[in-house]
């Protein structure tokens, strides 16, 4: 069974404080994506990486920043986080190549900052 | 990218066939046609994909247009669990990151 795995469902942070969170895939999948779920804004993509140590900007990069330091493993990080960063965080992962690919979609987490 | 206009909600009754449509106007050559769903408090799974011809698979079917401007995706018989909001999404074969764009997507509830 495939599997995308995030390390906290729930999370509760104040403001400006560095928080992380961390994705593990074991498909073996060279792609991995992080995206922010909102009501009324749906599925917005924050950054992806294609491969070890290689990351794109997405659609609202502003505010975080990622770590791909191992293939299983993909890391969000809210540098000093902030109330407008209060959402739902998706991660995924596919393989790369013919887009027919299927894409794994983690369970979320939902974080909050007050 | 090439946009997806789905209706922003639709309703079934249980153990009917459900048919939730998808315009792509703009769609090109390469993109193929991805369908996600979303339950509640959950990631996104994936449904199914097609790029030309119509596709079956256990869990639903694609039927697309011959000028590939639209597509449906069917459900056969729709069931409580099927209630959630459906993503219809191109996918261009040429990016490297074959990322996903979601649009709004359909809510689709399904009466007892």
């Amino acid at each position: 069974d495939v599997k995308v795995t995030q390390s906290s469902r729930y999370l509760v942070k104040r403001t400006g404080e560095k928080v992380f969170l961390e994705c593990v895939q074991d498909m073996d999948h060279e792609n991995m994506f992080w995206y922010r779920q909102d009501p009324g804004l749906g599925l917005r993509l924050i950054y992806f990486s294609y491969d070890v140590k290689m990351k794109e900007k997405g659609d609202i990069p502003e505010g975080y920043s990622v770590s791909r330091e191992k293939k299983e493993r993909f890391s969000l990080i809210l540098e000093s986080a902030s109330t407008n960063q209060t959402s739902m965080y998706l991660c995924a992962s596919s393989f790369r190549g013919r887009s027919g690919n299927t894409i794994y979609f983690g369970e979320g987490s939902w974080l909050t900052v007050v | 990218d090439a946009k997806t206009t789905q209706p922003n909600s639709m309703e079934s009754n249980e153990e009917e066939p459900v048919h939730l449509p998808c315009n792509h106007s703009t769609i090109s050559g390469t993109d193929y046609i991805h369908w996600y769903r979303q339950l509640p408090s959950q990631g996104p799974e994936y449904v199914i994909h097609g790029l030309t011809s119509n596709v079956n698979n256990r869990m639903a079917s694609l039927a697309i247009a011959e000028d590939r401007k639209s597509s449906t995706l069917i459900l056969h018989r729709a069931t409580l669990r099927d209630a959630a909001v459906y993503y219809c999404i191109l996918r261009d074969g040429l990016r490297a990151g074959n990322m996903l764009t979601f649009g709004g997507g359909t809510r689709l509830m399904v009466k007892p």
